[in-house]
């Protein structure tokens, strides 16, 4: 059982440039969702989904798309990278109750 | 003023002293209550539940004080691998399109253990 399997663990880019962050997991879980991690700041949601076809805002989607065309992925699109997106990002996968988040490794982006 | 605000520590702490770190929250409607334990450079963990009864695992005691709107982590017999950033997260109700929850997460307290 896998859980939650997040690529790439690591990525530079340049300002400007687009890429996708991948998420899967094979729990069957509704809901998942994506957050960024920055220093002396809590996770902070970026977007979320409740179900396949589903997504919603979190509290900064600014610079993000994502989209959720199957119950096991939810990948992560940056449009155009900017220097301030340089943070850890996190997908999280949460049980039906929402008695636990499932985190994937984790994704250590610089935006040069 | 944060949702959910912890004291960023860090906690320097002898091996095998006790050692509590308290998170307090701003919402009433906060439903439920975690405490999630993240190791260096690694994804968050779960590490235990809240409950309004109080919740004890091994050496890990937690607490909920609805009134005060705090939570409390007691650590007893602190090891060496108890080091890490401790998270606390409150799931709260909201009325977002086709969502009644969500998880609002502290910055985390660093625990650093010391032989």
């Amino acid at each position: 059982n896998a859980g939650v399997t997040q690529t790439p663990k690591f990525q530079v880019l340049k300002t400007g440039q687009s890429m996708t962050l991948q998420c899967a997991q094979d729990m069957n879980h509704e809901y998942m969702s994506w957050y960024r991690q920055d220093p002396g700041m809590g996770l902070r949601l970026i977007h979320y989904s409740v179900g396949a076809g589903i997504t919603d805002q979190g509290e900064v989607p600014n610079g993000y798309n994502v989209s959720r065309s199957t119950t096991e992925d939810f990948p992560l699109r940056l449009l155009s990278a900017a220097p301030s997106q340089t943070s850890v990002y996190f997908c999280a996968s949460i049980d039906t109750g929402y008695t636990e988040a499932f985190f994937g490794q984790g994704t250590r982006l610089t935006v040069v | 003023r944060k949702e959910v605000e912890q004291d960023p520590g860090p906690f320097n702490v002898p091996e095998g002293a006790t050692v509590a770190f308290n998170c307090t929250y701003s919402n009433s409607a906060s439903q439920s209550f975690f405490w999630y334990r993240q190791d260096c450079r690694k994804e968050p963990k779960l590490l235990m539940s809240v409950y309004s009864s109080g919740n004890e695992d091994g050496r890990f005691t937690a607490q909920l004080n609805r009134a005060s709107q705090y939570i409390s982590l007691l650590i007893r017999d602190s090891k060496l691998s108890d080091s890490a950033t401790y998270l606390c997260v409150v799931n709260i109700r909201t009325w977002l399109v086709d969502s009644n929850y969500q998880l609002i997460w502290g910055a985390g307290t660093k625990l650093i253990i010391k032989p």
